[in-house]
C-alpha cells in the first residue's frame, strides 16, 4: 500500500533562516506531488505541483521553491523565512489519471518567531 | 477557470440527525468532485469521489454524496451523525480531460452536539 511522509511534524523558525521540508512517498511511481499551506486550520493554498522529476510549476509567487530531485521526493524550501510563511504545510500525491483523488501527508507545523 | 465554494463556514448539528455540508463548483468541462476530511492538525482524509455514474456516491464513515449537474452541487449527506464526524470538510473539484490541480472550498466546520 501507499504512504506518505512528512517531516519535520513541527518547526519554529527565526525570522530570516531557512528552511527545508520534506516529504517522500512510498508505493508508488511517478506521482504527481504537491504543497500546500493552510493558514489558521482553514482554506488549503496551493503552492507547487509536480508532474516528475524535475518538474516544477509554481501557484502563487513568493519566497518559497519547491524541488524534485527524486521520483517519489518532493522538498519545499526557502532561503530566509518570513513571519507570514507560518503556517500548517501538506505534501499531498495522486496518481497521473485525473480522477484519482489526492492522498495527503500529516503535515508540517512551521511557526515563524 | 474552475472554483468552488461552500457557503457555510459552520454547520451545527445534534447527534443522530442527518447532516448536509453544502458545496457547489464551477468547471467548464467535466468535473471531478471529492469530499476530504480533516482533523485537528491532521492532514486531510479522502471520504468520496463522483467521476461519472450514478448520482449518489457512497464514501467513507457512512457518508455519502450526490451530484447534482444541473445545480452544480455535490453535498455531503450522512443519515445520522456522530460526535466523532465532527471535522473540518473540504471540497474539491478537479477538471476532466486535461489540468493537473484540484481546487478546494474554503472548508466547512462541522460541529455535532450530544
Amino acid at each position: 500500500s501507499q504512504t506518505i511522509h512528512q517531516w519535520p511534524a513541527t518547526l519554529v523558525q527565526p525570522v530570516g533562516s531557512p528552511l527545508s521540508l520534506e516529504c517522500t512517498v512510498e508505493g508508488t511511481s511517478n506521482p504527481n506531488l504537491y504543497w500546500y499551506r493552510q493558514a489558521a486550520g482553514r482554506g488549503l493554498q496551493l503552492l507547487f505541483y509536480s508532474v516528475g522529476i524535475g518538474q516544477i510549476s509554481s501557484e502563487v509567487p513568493q519566497n518559497l521553491s519547491a524541488s524534485r530531485p527524486q521520483d517519489r521526493q518532493f522538498i519545499l524550501s526557502s532561503k530566509k523565512l518570513l513571519l507570514s510563511d507560518s503556517g500548517f504545510y501538506l505534501c499531498a500525491w495522486s496518481g497521473g489519471i485525473p480522477y484519482n483523488e489526492q492522498f495527503f501527508g500529516p503535515g508540517t507545523r512551521l511557526t515563524v518567531l | 477557470a474552475q472554483s468552488v465554494a461552500q457557503p457555510e463556514d459552520q454547520v451545527n448539528v445534534a447527534e443522530g440527525n442527518p447532516l448536509t455540508v453544502k458545496c457547489t463548483y464551477s468547471v467548464s468541462g467535466n468535473p471531478y468532485l471529492f469530499w476530504y476530511v480533516q482533523y485537528p492538525n491532521r492532514g486531510l482524509q479522502f471520504l468520496l469521489k463522483y467521476i461519472t455514474g450514478d448520482n449518489l456516491v457512497k464514501g467513507s464513515y457512512g457518508f455519502e454524496a450526490e451530484f447534482n449537474k444541473s445545480q452544480t452541487s455535490f453535498h455531503l449527506k450522512k443519515p445520522s451523525a456522530l460526535v466523532s464526524d465532527s471535522a473540518l470538510y473540504f471540497c474539491a473539484v478537479r477538471e476532466g480531460n486535461y489540468g493537473q490541480n484540484f481546487v478546494f472550498g474554503p472548508g466547512t466546520r462541522l460541529s455535532v452536539l450530544p
